[in-house]
């Protein structure tokens, strides 16, 4: 079993939809968590990033943490073709940032 | 400052041979991490430096991989006797003391051995 599961998709939508991303793990020493969108052949970019459990908002995006079921999950609302790339979450036990563990990614497409 | 940058982009190298990537860090972070990516993957994570000092390699780091950071600033990542399982992009991040756990990703070297 890997350390941190993701769907990988493709998942797809409509334009304006509500999409759920979610990730499973395993290492409850877990503690930080972000959330990153990477389009084709770039850098994986920073969307969120939260600290034990609870929600954290940021305009379209919604990040939730549940530490005691081992999941973690973004949201996103209203939907855009620009939204369509792929969703990665990380994760790491701490110790100043060390050793972050990345899922494997679900793909998102968005349809006009 | 435009973020993180790597260089080359793009690399085609044959078996065997040594290449070499770099990375500049956004100016005032202090930690820089290397990972490698590969096709439907995740990053995984290589190495960690806080300033000049390495602090963590990932046991995916064979002796044929080292990377420096001479002076606390750039970062070199070097590939000794390339293999083809060394395809893969591999991607520079950075962070600052005071937000450890943003990390900022460069576009990434995309490295091709035939």
């Amino acid at each position: 079993q890997k350390e941190v599961e993701q769907d990988p998709g493709p998942l797809s939508v409509p334009e304006g939809a509500i999409v759920s991303l979610n990730c499973t793990y395993s290492n409850s020493a877990f503690q930080y968590f972000m959330w990153y969108r990477q389009y084709s052949r770039k850098g994986p970019e920073l969307l969120m990033y939260t600290y034990s459990s609870g929600n954290k908002e940021d305009g379209r995006f919604t990040a939730q943490v549940d530490k005691s079921s081992k999941y973690i999950s973004l949201f996103i609302r209203d939907s855009q073709p620009s939204d369509s790339a792929t969703y990665l979450c990380a994760m790491s036990a701490g110790n100043y940032g060390q050793n972050f563990v990345f899922g494997p990614g679900t793909r998102l497409s968005v349809l006009p | 400052d435009t973020g993180v940058s790597q260089d080359p982009r793009h690399k085609i190298t044959k078996r065997g041979q040594n290449v070499t990537f770099r990375c500049d860090p956004i100016s005032e972070h202090n930690r820089l991490y290397w990972y490698r990516q590969t096709l439907g993957q995740g990053p995984e994570f290589l190495t960690y430096f806080q300033n000049e000092a390495q602090l963590e390699k990932s046991r995916l780091l064979s002796d044929r991989f080292s990377a420096e950071r001479p002076k606390g600033s750039f970062s070199t990542l070097e590939i000794q006797r390339t293999e083809q399982g060394d395809s893969a992009m591999y991607l520079c991040a950075s962070t600052s003391g005071t937000s450890p756990y943003e990390q900022y990703f460069g576009p990434g070297t995309r490295l091709t051995v035939t």
